[in-house]
């Protein structure tokens, strides 16, 4: 089992449609769950963090935390074409005993004109 | 406030030589991170630094490779006697420290090495 598993996809998704995106991860006792956008050729570009169980909302991205089921997800509310991207998972496991992140290999969003 | 920076962006090597790669984290931030991203695939956690110390190095391959960071200066990713399977993006990251979120990290553009 993948410490950090995401589905490949790509996702496939109409214009102003909500963009659903979801990360499992094997070590029940991480804390910290983080969601990049990276677009082709780019660099990973930090959407949110989130720490809590429950829903976190910044803008058009709400991000939910259910530790209970070890997994995190990603809600993209009225995707643009302009969101098409790789989305990764990134989750800071405790038994690490330092800041370093475990990678899904991402999920790639298409959101279709 | 300037973001994380690397150089260069695109290195291009032959086989057999050294490939240095260099990171300047955020101002104000101690913490640097090695990640390698090979095509399709995810990031891979390479090594983790703070000034002047290796705090962790469990991702970084045993031969070739060596990372630093000085008191002063950049963070210096090293690779000796490349092969063309270290042909990847490797990418820079930093978080702060004395902040409430000390493990939140900002990546940097990438270097893109080429081994020919």
């Amino acid at each position: 089992q993948k410490e950090v598993e995401q589905n490949s996809g790509p996702l496939s998704v109409p214009e102003g449609a909500i963009a659903s995106l979801n990360c499992t991860y094997s070590d029940r006792g991480s804390q910290s769950f983080f969601w990049y956008r990276q677009y082709s050729g780019k660099s990973p570009e930090l959407i949110m963090s989130i720490y809590s169980n429950g829903d976190k909302e910044d803008g058009r991205f709400t991000a939910q935390l259910n530790k209970a089921s070890q997994y995190v997800s990603l809600l993209i509310r009225d995707s643009q074409p302009s969101d098409s991207a790789t989305y990764l998972c990134a989750v800071r496991p405790t038994s690490s005993g330092t800041y370093k992140y475990i990678f899904g290999t991402g999920t790639r969003l298409k959101v279709l004109a | 406030n300037a973001g994380v920076m690397q150089n260069p962006r695109h290195l291009v090597r032959r086989r057999g030589q050294e490939a240095r790669l260099r990171c300047s984290p955020m101002k104000g931030h101690s913490h640097v991170y090695w990640y390698r991203q090979l095509p399709e695939e995810g990031l891979k956690f390479m090594v983790y630094l703070q000034k002047e110390n290796i705090i962790d190095e469990s991702g970084m391959p045993k031969e070739r490779f060596s990372a630093e960071f000085p008191k002063e200066g950049p963070s210096i990713l090293r690779i000796q006697q490349v092969v063309r399977g270290d042909s990847a993006a490797y990418f820079c990251a930093s978080s702060p420290t004395g902040t409430s979120a000390p493990d939140t990290q900002y990546f940097g553009p990438g270097t893109r090495l080429t081994v020919l």
